[in-house]
């Protein structure tokens, strides 16, 4: 069973500091890696990809890959309210993606 | 760009009767389509994958009969629940891939089936 696993949390940080989400994989295989954002009740929404060892920056977004260590984060800076929501790790093994159960953050004001 | 469209966005039946759910990409074409349920505070499930002009590829455990799936154009896909029972009381959400050479997929906003 190819598994993706992710700290179901609840995660809280303060406003304005740094997030880090964690998900490991059991597939080494792996070639494509996903974080999505889920509001409570609303469908997924892409955050960001990476394909390739090391950091990958978008805006307060940094995805960080080790295809060694099987294991893919990211990383919200100055953090907001608005980020409260759970994030998805998806990770694409051959033909299958696959969903990690989530991490719930939590952001106070 | 890559937007994708649910409709309904809710819908209430009784028990025993068909519900059929549509997803549209609205500015990209779409060979491929993605079907998940998933079930309050838990994580998405993938039901099938649906590609355009062929049949669907259902995962271990999910019912064919039950949940049909017809991607007639590279636009729309959609999914119907078949004597649709309190059990598939579920958030439905499907996806598409942006482009068929990535693994970017993008997803409608759901589908929340309640069935009395």
């Amino acid at each position: 069973q190819k598994e993706v696993e992710q700290n179901s949390g609840p995660l809280s940080v303060p406003e304005g500091a740094i997030a880090s989400l964690n998900c490991t994989y059991s597939d080494r295989g792996s070639q494509s890696f996903f974080w999505y954002r889920q509001y409570s009740g609303k469908s997924p929404e892409l955050i960001m990809s990476i394909y390739s060892n090391g950091d990958k920056e978008d805006g307060r977004f940094t995805a960080q890959l080790n295809k060694a260590s099987q294991y893919v984060s990211l990383l919200i800076r100055d953090s907001q309210p608005s980020d409260s929501a759970t994030y998805l790790c998806a990770v694409k093994s051959g033909n299958d993606m696959r969903f990690g159960a989530g991490t719930r953050l939590t952001v106070k004001p | 760009g890559a937007v994708v469209s649910q409709h309904p966005s809710w819908v209430i039946c009784k028990s025993g009767t068909s519900v059929k759910i549509e997803c549209r990409s609205l500015d990209f074409q779409a060979t491929t389509m993605f079907w998940y349920r998933q079930f309050p505070k838990q994580s998405l499930m993938l039901m099938a994958t649906s590609n355009e002009g062929s049949k669907a590829t259902y995962e271990q455990g999910v019912e064919k009969d039950k949940f049909l799936i017809n991607h007639a154009s590279l636009t729309l896909s959609t999914l119907t629940v078949t004597s649709a029972h309190p059990e598939d009381s579920s958030f439905y959400i499907c996806s598409a891939k942006y482009l068929a050479q990535t693994d970017t997929q993008y997803f409608g906003p759901g589908t929340r089936l309640t069935v009395l």
